[in-house]
């Protein structure tokens, strides 16, 4: 199955350690997503990557949030110094990146639960 | 802001009953795309449908049916005979065009089909 990989698919954190999700984009796919969902809400968006870019990252919190999409290897949504509030699902989400498509399907990964107690 | 509202939190049919999710959408854009995403019980998302607004042809897939109508800003989904198998939340999320399209989310409608 050549989805979109997320990795790990539940992760707890005591508050103030770091969290690290790992996001693998689907073969041939170069932009990638992440969105956030919070108990009973639908999902917001963080970040929009590309290969080493940073696009948009309006929707991602100023401080303690980075996210990273190296040339080789996953994008990586980092968290330091977890906060209770941080508990949610953390979707990843690819597209193919086409030049001068207006819109593309963006293909979401399983998830990664987090839970800071 | 752009923004989408799906009004009914959660509907509840017996199986084989038909069921619309209605989706109304704010946007400024005069041309944008649509998607609808199924989240069943174990959490993934599912790609269903995207529609452009140039397009306001109903289509049609299977059992399942998206009413697109651009003078009222809905774009709402219709399942015919539903299963079991159809309990999930669905999302209606239109794109909203800040320089790169950015999916905007509605709260979801959870839909419970029973036997």
């Amino acid at each position: 199955n050549a989805g979109v990989m997320q990795n790990p698919r539940h992760l707890v954190r005591r508050r103030g350690q770091e969290a690290r999700l790992r996001c693998s984009p689907m073969k041939g796919h170069s932009h990638v997503y992440w969105y956030r969902q919070l108990p009973e809400e639908g999902l917001k968006f963080m970040v929009y990557l590309q290969k080493e870019n940073i696009i948009d990252e309006s929707g991602m919190p100023k401080e303690r949030f980075s996210a990273e999409f190296p040339k080789e290897g996953p994008s990586i949504l980092r968290i330091q110094q977890v906060v209770r509030g941080d508990s949610a699902a953390y979707f990843c989400a690819s597209s193919q990146g086409l030049a001068g498509e207006t819109s593309e399907t963006q293909y979401f990964g399983p998830g990664t639960r987090l839970l800071v107690l | 802001a752009q923004k989408v509202t799906q009004a009914q939190t959660e509907i509840s049919v017996v199986e084989k009953e038909d069921v619309t999710l209605d989706c109304v959408y704010e946007t400024r854009d005069t041309t944008y795309y649509l998607f609808w995403y199924k989240q069943p019980p174990s959490g993934e998302l599912v790609f269903l449908i995207r529609r452009n607004s140039f397009d306001e042809q109903n289509e049609i897939s299977g059992r399942y049916s998206w009413n697109f109508q651009k003078s009222t800003s809905s774009f709402n989904f219709t399942i015919t005979a539903s299963q079991v198998v159809d309990s999930a939340v669905y999302f209606c999320a239109p794109v909203v065009n800040t320089g790169f399209q950015k999916l905007v989310f509605g709260t979801g409608t959870r839909l419970l089909v029973s036997p």
